[in-house]
Formats: C-alpha cells, sequence, structure tokens
C-alpha cells in the first residue's frame, strides 16, 4: 500500500517556466490538499479538494492550479514560475468526513527551487 | 479567516526535561489535531481531540483541549532525543470552508542529550 506519492521528489526551475506537481493516492479517500512549508510559516494550504471534479481555494492560491480529474490523482500547477514559490510542497488525502475532522495523510514532498 | 497560532515558535530541552506547546485558534473548532514532523520527512497524524475539556495520552504525550474549543495544548514529560521535530497543531475551517484543514505554524522542538 504505497499510501500518498508524489512526484517529482526535487525540482528546479528557471523563473517564467511552468511545470505540474503530480499527486496520487490509492487509498480511495475523498479529500485531497496541497501545501507548502516555509521555514518559519508552518504549513500553507494552497487549494484543496473535496470530491472528484471539485477544487477551492486556500489561504495562499495565487500563482497556482490544480485539477481533480479522478478520484485518486490532484494536480498542482505553476504556470509561470516565480522566486516566491520556492519551497516544500506536501500532498495529503483523508477520508471524507464532517468536514475537515478527519486525520491526513502526507506525501513525501517536493523539494521546489525556482531560480 | 480562521487563524490558528502556535507558541513557542522554537523550544530547546534538555533531554529529560518537559516540553510543552499551546495553540491557540481565533474560531471555535469542531476538533483539534495533532502532527509531528521529523526534520525532512513529512508530517504525520498524533490525534485528533473532539470534545470540550478533553485529554488523551499517549505514552509520555498528554494532549489537552480547551473548554471553549479554542486552545489546546501538548505536553511531553521527560523529554527523549526522539522527540525532535516540529509539532504542528490544525483546525477544520468549518462552515463555507468545509474540507479545510488550518495548521498552526508549528513548534520546532531540539532536544539535548
Amino acid at each position: 500500500n504505497a499510501g500518498v506519492t508524489q512526484t517529482p521528489k526535487f525540482r528546479v526551475l528557471k523563473t517564467g517556466q511552468s511545470m505540474t506537481l503530480l499527486c496520487a493516492q490509492d487509498m480511495n479517500h475523498e479529500y485531497m490538499y496541497w501545501y507548502r512549508q516555509d521555514p518559519g510559516m508552518g504549513l500553507r494550504l494552497i487549494h484543496y479538494s473535496v470530491g472528484e471534479g471539485t477544487t477551492a481555494k486556500g489561504e495562499v492560491p495565487d500563482g497556482y492550479n490544480v485539477s481533480r480529474l479522478k478520484k485518486q490523482n490532484f494536480l498542482l500547477g505553476l504556470e509561470s514560475a516565480a522566486p516566491s514559490q520556492t519551497s516544500v510542497y506536501f500532498c495529503a488525502s483523508s477520508p471524507a468526513g464532517t468536514g475537515g475532522d478527519s486525520p491526513l495523510h502526507f506525501g513525501n514532498g517536493t523539494r521546489l527551487t525556482v531560480t | 479567516g480562521q487563524q490558528v497560532m502556535q507558541i513557542p515558535q522554537y523550544q530547546h530541552v534538555q533531554e529529560g526535561e518537559d516540553f510543552t506547546t499551546y495553540c491557540n485558534s481565533s474560531t471555535t473548532l469542531s476538533n483539534i489535531q495533532w502532527y509531528k514532523q521529523r526534520p525532512g520527512g513529512h508530517p504525520v497524524f498524533l490525534i485528533q481531540l473532539v470534545k470540550s475539556g478533553e485529554v488523551k495520552k499517549q505514552k509520555r504525550l498528554t494532549f489537552q483541549f480547551g473548554e471553549a474549543k479554542k486552545n489546546s495544548s501538548l505536553h511531553i514529560t521527560a523529554t527523549q532525543t526522539t522527540d525532535v521535530g516540529t509539532y504542528f497543531c490544525a483546525g477544520p475551517g468549518g462552515g463555507t470552508s468545509y474540507g479545510k484543514l488550518t495548521f498552526g505554524q508549528g513548534t520546532i522542538l531540539t532536544v539535548h542529550p
């Protein structure tokens, strides 16, 4: 049972380039999340999804887009990368509950550097 | 919007000393969750508290949920080097933020042997 798998693990981009981070979960979870982690800032929610075909904005959505075409996958896109997007990105998933009350299962993270 | 604040940001202790981190929410929470992240790792779920005034223990870790369900604490008795890491609390958004989970900034714990 792989749990939550993120690809790639590391990536270096130049300013203005685009990329997509892939998150896949095999636990049949309804909810999926993308967080970014920066020193001293904790985990900040970028976008999340409460089901296939649905997405919602989190605390820091600007500069990112997401898609949840399949229940098991949640994609995070950067259309034009900026140095401020240098961060560690974590994907997480959880079973459906009564709204954010189920434990999150995290992937191992993607370390992105934008130069 | 909802804010979850955690203090202290850093805590350095000698092995064997106790440690406490505090979490405060700007809104009443239906539940609060705690996570631990080891250096270089990903956050791992520790526990969830649901009831007002609830206290739960996991070996040397004691978790409390405030009576007003707006604050929580994690206390570690007699820290060990294996306790090193960042401890996060997290609370659900609720209402129009259905499914959203907001994390505190975390407390980074260093344990000196």
